[in-house]
């Protein structure tokens, strides 16, 4: 069927630390984008990356979509880093579905 | 530029009552629009989306209904809610056509009581 995974579901990190997360996404799912979830509930845009390489400050995320996954890393963690990280991609008919999340705690 | 809005922020309910969610876009012609549950702790569950004015894609429900009355609004609604409708309601919406980058907007957090 149409899926997105992510792993790992949860992770504590020391700040100052780095660290990839993933998003695997099945056939039929394509146009990866990556969120962050703040603590107040707002999704912010982190990466529209449908193939390649993008890197904004400390995040970068590549999508290898011939291999269905896409990598999001974070290096020199901060505590701001701190919430829920969602992946998500279209499938067809312009529906827009989201991986479960993982969730980040950046500890001081 | 392009602006999304949700209202209300807030709302607490009781069970059997109706609701109407409503989600406006600015700045954009003929989006893609869609909206979200989120129960706490938990993922995104797409609900219903629209790729044009009238029409509508449910995913999931049951007790809810949503409406597309104009290019840029996008209505959420029930006539009795219950309990399992408590949640956080996020809209979104693409471009559509050249990019399916979505953006959201703040969101709308609902307990049915």
């Amino acid at each position: 069927g149409i899926q997105v995974e992510q792993s790992p579901p949860d992770l504590i990190l020391q700040e100052g630390a780095n660290s990839t997360l993933r998003c695997n996404f099945s056939d039929s799912v394509n146009n990866l984008q990556w969120f962050h979830q703040n603590p107040w509930g707002q999704l912010i845009n982190l990466f529209y990356i449908p193939s390649g390489t993008k890197q904004n400050g400390r995040l970068s995320a590549t999508t290898v979509a011939t291999e269905r996954y896409s990598l999001l890393y974070i290096s020199s963690s901060q505590t701001t880093d701190s919430g829920v990280y969602f992946c998500a991609g279209k499938t067809s008919y312009d529906k827009v579905i989201f991986g479960p999340g993982t969730s980040l705690s950046v500890i001081p | 530029s392009q602006t999304i809005h949700q209202w209300p922020a807030t709302l607490v309910q009781p069970v059997g009552s109706p609701l109407s969610l409503e989600c406006t876009v600015e700045g954009t012609s003929n989006p893609n629009l869609y909206w979200y549950r989120q129960a706490a702790g938990r993922g995104l569950q797409l609900l219903f989306y629209s790729v044009g004015i009238g029409q509508i894609s449910s995913e999931v429900p049951q007790n809810l209904s949503a409406s597309r009355p104009q290019d840029r609004q996008f209505i959420l609604s029930s006539k009795k809610l219950l309990l399992s409708d408590s949640g956080f309601y996020l809209c979104a919406w693409t471009p559509g056509t050249y990019s399916y980058e979505q953006y959201f907007g703040p969101g709308t957090r609902l307990t049915v009581t």
